[in-house]
């Protein structure tokens, strides 16, 4: 199986700050990640699919870049609704698997 | 929009067999979508169980494949899930979700609400 290693696995951050998340597979998996977002009590919801592709409705402050085995999201500038667990996800290989999750809270 | 919804027991006994249906509203079950099964142990991360075709195509977690089984109901558009011999560390929120092809590869693109499933005597 493929492992995703995230880091930090927490953050604490401010409205408007500029935070990146980094996604680290154990093998390469040329552009083929996706990020998801999921806060308290709901299901994930794609944000960033190709490792760089901004899904349809995704604010344009959601960023990713990357390709092999490390990649990174970004969040450009925080706003009060982007407090979430953020994770990672490979679609290179069977078994899918995802990163533990990134959990990014208010400072 | 394409909409997606869990139903089952919420509570299973061990050794048990866990069986999960999901409905699937505002598209088709045949289109050219791939339909999964992802849990979320309380506190946990995300674990992919498996997915299934309409025509009955399937591929699963090597962890659970001795246990698991989907399977697909073109007439009621839904997809079941059935895991046996189940444990305390089945205990999960258990979410459906359609893959659809971006490109040339799958992502999870429309997600149930989620379904927690207890095992417990």
């Amino acid at each position: 199986d493929i492992q995703m290693t995230q880091s930090p696995s927490s953050v604490s951050a401010s409205v408007g700050d500029r935070v990146t998340i980094t996604c680290r597979a154990s093998q390469g998996l040329s552009s083929w990640l996706a990020w998801y977002q999921q806060k308290p009590g709901k299901a994930p919801k794609l944000l960033i699919y190709a490792a760089s592709s901004l899904q349809s409705g995704v604010p344009s402050r959601f960023s990713g870049s990357g390709s092999g085995t490390d990649f990174t999201l970004t969040i450009s500038s925080l706003q009060p609704e982007d407090f979430a667990t953020y994770y990672c996800q490979q679609a290179y290989i069977f078994p899918r698997t995802f990163g533990q999750g990134t959990k990014l809270e208010i400072k | 929009q394409v909409q997606l919804q869990e139903s089952g027991p919420g509570l299973v006994k061990p050794s048990g067999t866990l069986s999960l249906t999901c409905v699937v509203s505002g598209g088709s079950i045949s289109s050219n979508n791939w339909w999964s099964w992802v849990r979320q142990p309380p506190g946990k991360g995300l674990e992919w169980i498996g997915e299934i075709y309409h025509t009955g195509s399937t591929y699963y977690n090597p962890s659970l494949k001795t246990r698991v089984t989907i399977s697909v109901d073109k007439s009621k558009n839904q997809f079941s899930l059935k895991l046996s011999s189940v444990t305390a560390a089945d205990t999960a929120v258990y979410y459906c979700a359609s893959l659809t092809i971006f490109g040339v590869v799958q992502y999870f693109d429309y997600w149930g609400l989620g379904t927690l499933v207890t095992v417990s005597s």
